[in-house]
């Protein structure tokens, strides 16, 4: 069974640019989460997926960040215009719905560098 | 607000050693609580989930343990390896299955 594939692994932008980041979940997951991981830190969670309804985006900065999941498969996370202190890794991670525990299965993350 | 705490920051051991990582949380109104794995430049790999209504699992040489009441779990490690050295993870799950993950324990096992 394939993981949770991520692109690109690594981006350098410079500052004011614009960036995006794909997630493909596993197969049947229903939920998707993206996270944001600084440096010596622990995920947090930006914005969480139920199909294609975000549910929880309370942590997401919408004044320059912005997601979608417009078939309830896979989703893209956009910075525009990018900051200094947006340089961390990108974080997806899906879930099924079903079960007793929704246990989340992590991509490898997107190491974003902005210059 | 949920806080979670992992000490020690950083740990090194000789190859061989039993060693013990902690995960403390603040609020004891958890589904579950995960540790994880992060190898440099990869993603999170989960090691074990406790319910929270068990008290510990077992897998291989990892074995954790929960204690709600307290606030605290425990990630023991026996006969460390080299291949064991990563950051380890803690995640406390509230709801909306959101993880609130600690800021982990850098981990080096040494020949």
């Amino acid at each position: 069974e394939a993981g949770v594939v991520q692109s690109p692994r690594y981006k350098i932008i410079e500052k004011k640019q614009p960036v995006a980041f794909w997630c493909n979940p596993i197969s049947g997951h229903n939920t998707l989460y993206w996270y944001l991981q600084n440096l010596g830190q622990g995920p947090e969670l930006l914005i969480r997926y139920e199909n294609e309804e975000a549910v929880d985006d309370s942590q997401l900065p919408k004044d320059r960040f912005s997601a979608e999941r417009l078939k309830g498969v896979d989703s893209t996370l956009k910075i525009q215009p990018a900051e200094l202190g947006d340089s961390a890794v990108y974080l997806c991670a899906s879930s099924s719905s079903s079960g007793y525990y929704n246990e989340q299965f992590f991509g490898p993350g997107t190491r974003l560098t902005v210059l | 607000k949920q806080e979670v705490t992992q000490i020690p920051a950083a740990l090194s051991v000789p190859e061989g050693e039993n060693l013990v990582l902690n995960c403390s949380f603040t609020d004891s109104a958890i589904y579950n609580l995960q540790w994880f794995r992060q190898d440099p430049g990869k993603g999170l790999t989960s090691l074990l989930l406790i319910q929270s209504s068990q008290r510990e699992q077992t897998s291989g040489r990892l074995n954790a343990s929960l204690d709600k009441s307290s606030g605290r779990s425990t990630l023991y490690i026996a006969a460390s390896q080299p291949g064991d050295s990563a950051t380890y993870l803690c995640a406390a799950t509230g709801g909306g299955n959101k993880l609130t993950f600690g800021t982990g324990t850098q981990l080096k096992v040494e020949l």
